[in-house]
């Protein structure tokens, strides 16, 4: 069984379309996460929701939208796509606190033309 | 604020060399100390961690200390492999105002030629 599922795993879409990516995990955490990488590898946290609630909301366009319905899914909404949000997106879990492991998805590779 | 650098890529080493890649760190609070690998196409996966001072993580041949007095946590395998090369990310998590949010590294590229 697949922990942390993230779909769609690629996605081409044009300028000023509006597109989302869903996040599931199945290991009983109680916190997510939406983090991009750029093509240089670096990764930079976006959000972060504990039980549902926003925690982190680090300095990202208000075109980012996360949804969490519930606490073990975590939707990241992206409305009116532009060139530099191509990138690969990755969910991941954990349970809050500082020794514990996150589990990452498999990542989003999101290409804007 | 809390921060992670670690030794920039790429590492570029024959089979059977010996690896090190360095990692130094600043936190506010007493950390927890981690390595994640990311293989090509796929996303992170931890690869060992430490708790707390002077505990070595190890898993798969790989190995760091916690090391407090010197802010490092570098990580060290004896004989690397071609199936080796990933990017290998150090992380910590500080629990320092009860977030717990990990810091990752800018990543190291690893390539091992046969």
């Amino acid at each position: 069984d697949t922990a942390v599922s993230q779909t769609p795993k690629y996605l081409v879409t044009q300028m000023g379309n509006d597109k989302s990516i869903k996040c599931e995990q199945n290991l009983g955490h109680d916190t997510m996460y939406w983090y991009k990488q750029d093509s240089k590898k670096f990764l930079k946290i976006m959000f972060s929701y504990n039980n549902k609630e926003l925690i982190i909301n680090e300095t990202v366009p208000n075109r980012f939208s996360p949804k969490s319905p519930d606490k073990a899914h975590l939707n990241l909404h992206i409305n009116s796509l532009e060139l530099g949000d191509s990138a690969v997106y990755f969910c991941a879990s954990s349970l809050r606190a500082s020794g514990n492991t996150i589990y990452f998805g498999e990542g989003s590779w999101l290409t804007v033309v | 604020g809390d921060s992670v650098t670690q030794m920039e890529g790429p590492v570029t080493l024959s089979e059977e060399a010996f690896l090190t890649i360095n990692c130094t760190y600043t936190a506010t609070g007493y950390p927890s100390l981690f390595w994640y690998v990311q293989y090509p196409g796929e996303g992170l996966q931890l690869l060992l961690k430490a708790t707390k001072a002077d505990d070595k993580g190890s898993n798969k041949g790989f190995e760091a200390t916690y090391r407090k007095e010197t802010t490092s946590f570098h990580l060290e395998k004896g004989s690397v492999q071609v199936s080796d090369s990933a990017v290998y990310f150090c992380a910590l998590s500080d629990p320092k105002g009860g977030s717990y949010i990990p810091t990752f590294g800018r990543g190291t590229s690893l390539i091992v030629h046969p």
